[in-house]
């Protein structure tokens, strides 16, 4: 069975600082791995993929992620933090055969002060 | 750029109630799927749908749901008769069909409140 679990419910960050999500996966399978951003009242958005070309990824508005097998670890990052980029972030893992149900995490709400 | 919808945005019924969200996929989407989440949960998997038929449901997927795909581009979950426990934000997803390399896009979801 696969897993998924977000180390952070709340992550509090100063605007132009760093981000950082933590997450860690559990996979009997060479999975692949996602972070979806969703902000209030809106839908889920992919914000970057890992299926199994290179192990640090890059997305959209300047986030990227690291997969790390040894660790089973596949945190997100961004070197400045803007004040759009508050939201709740999850982390997904799925199978890479098959049909591919996502399996997500418990979240990680993103607060960004000026 | 294409997108999943979905329709309605809220929607509000009484218990016992038989309820259908709507969702339309992107239109070269092969793979369909269902999630939900409940008010401060995590996102739970329902329902994949291909070839005209359910390929995997979860528990919580049992005799009250059913999906179905009428036509050519609609893709519907019924609740036949709705508990207090079903209310949450469904959402709606699809994925083209690239084996292994297909990201999932979701639609903006339905809240449905069940009273």
């Amino acid at each position: 069975a696969q897993s998924v679990t977000q180390l952070d419910s709340h992550v509090s960050v100063s605007e132009g600082t760093p981000v950082l999500l933590r997450c860690n996966y559990s996979s009997s399978y060479s999975p692949s791995l996602f972070w979806y951003v969703q902000h209030p009242n809106k839908g889920l958005q992919l914000l970057l993929k890992y299926t199994s070309a290179a192990t640090l990824v890059k997305g959209i508005n300047g986030f990227e992620a690291e997969f790390k097998k040894s660790e089973t670890s596949f945190h997100l990052t961004k070197p400045s933090a803007h004040m759009s980029d508050a939201a709740e972030y999850f982390c997904v893992v799925s199978e890479k055969a098959g049909f591919q149900k996502l399996v997500f995490g418990t979240g990680t709400r993103l607060l960004v002060s000026p | 750029e294409p997108e999943v919808t979905q329709t309605p945005s809220h929607q509000v019924t009484q218990m016992g109630q038989e309820v259908i969200l709507r969702c339309v996929p992107i239109s070269n989407h092969l793979y369909f799927y269902w999630y939900r989440q409940i008010l401060g949960q995590k996102v739970e998997f329902l329902v994949s749908f291909y070839n005209n038929e359910i390929s995997e449901k979860s528990e919580i997927f049992d005799d009250q749901f059913s999906v179905e795909r009428p036509d050519g581009s609609n893709f519907t979950l019924k609740i036949r008769s709705t508990k207090l426990e079903d209310s949450a934000m469904y959402f709606c997803a699809s994925r083209q069909g690239l084996a292994g390399e297909g990201e999932q896009f979701f639609g903006p979801g339905t809240r449905l409140t069940v009273l």
